[in-house]
C-alpha cells in the first residue's frame, strides 16, 4: 500500500508570497492532519480534516488555511509568507477510528527568503 | 505546561546498552500513545503504539504506560548505531482527532 505523499518536497519563496502544499493520504484513510516542525518548537499541530471538514485547529494565524477534497486529498495554504514560516510541513493520515495511528508523509521543506 | 514533555537530551549510550526514553503528558483523559523515530532530515516513522497500562514489547523495543502517573516510556535493548535519531512521544487528545507531540529526545548510540 502506498504511503502518504506530499508535493512539492522543497520550496523556496520570498516574504509576502503565498504557497500551497499538497498531501495525498494512504488509501482508505479519511483523516489528514498538518503539522509545522521547526528546530525550536518541535511538531506543532496546524489543523485536521475529515470528510472535507476541519475538525480541529491549532494556534496558528489565519494566514494558514487548508481544505480537503472528496477523495481525502488535502491542501494547505499559507498567505503573506513571513521569514518565520520557514519550516518542514508534515502531513499525516489516519483512518480516524478509535485508537488510530497517524502515518506521516515525507514533508515539504519551505524556505522563506 | 506543555501537553507532552520529554527530556530533550541528548542521550548517549554505548552500543549494546539499553536506552531509556521518558515522556509525561498532561491530558488525563488521553487513551492512545505513540512513539515515533525521526532521523535527521526525514519525517517521523511509527515505532510503537500503546493503549493499556503496562508493557508492550516489539522486538528490541518495549513501551511502558502508567496512566495513573501520566507517564510513557520507551526502552531500546541492545542499542545499535542505527538507532541514533530523535524519538518523539505523542498522545492523542482525550476528545480525539488531535495528537500532541513532545519536542523529542535526541539519542546517540556510540559504537
Amino acid at each position: 500500500k502506498a504511503g502518504v505523499t506530499q508535493t512539492p518536497r522543497y520550496l523556496i519563496k520570498t516574504r509576502g508570497q503565498q504557497v500551497t502544499l499538497s498531501c495525498s493520504p494512504i488509501s482508505g484513510h479519511r483523516s489528514v492532519s498538518w503539522y509545522q516542525q521547526t528546530p525550536g518548537q518541535g511538531l506543532q499541530f496546524l489543523f485536521e480534516y475529515f470528510s472535507e471538514t476541519q475538525r480541529n485547529k491549532g494556534n496558528f494565524p489565519g494566514r494558514f488555511s487548508g481544505r480537503q477534497f472528496s477523495n481525502s486529498r488535502s491542501e494547505m495554504n499559507v498567505s503573506t509568507l513571513e521569514l518565520g514560516d520557514s519550516a518542514l510541513y508534515l502531513c499525516a493520515s489516519s483512518r480516524s477510528t478509535a485508537q488510530e495511528t497517524q502515518y506521516f508523509g515525507p514533508g515539504t521543506r519551505l524556505l522563506v527568503l | 505546561q506543555k501537553e507532552v514533555e520529554q527530556n530533550s537530551g541528548p542521550l548517549s549510550v554505548p552500543e549494546g546498552a539499553i536506552a531509556s526514553l521518558n515522556c509525561t503528558y498532561s491530558d488525563r483523559g488521553s487513551q492512545s500513545f505513540f512513539w515515533y523515530r525521526q532521523y535527521s532530515g526525514k519525517s517521523p516513522e511509527l515505532i510503537m503504539s500503546i493503549y493499556s497500562n503496562g508493557d508492550k514489547e516489539d522486538g528490541r523495543f518495549t513501551a511502558q504506560l502508567n496512566k495513573a502517573s501520566q507517564y510513557v516510556s520507551l526502552l531500546i535493548r541492545d542499542s545499535q548505531p542505527s538507532d541514533s535519531a530523535t524519538y518523539l512521544c505523542a498522545a492523542e487528545r482525550s476528545t480525539g482527532n488531535q495528537f500532541y507531540f513532545g519536542t523529542g529526545t535526541s539519542l546517540t548510540v556510540i559504537p
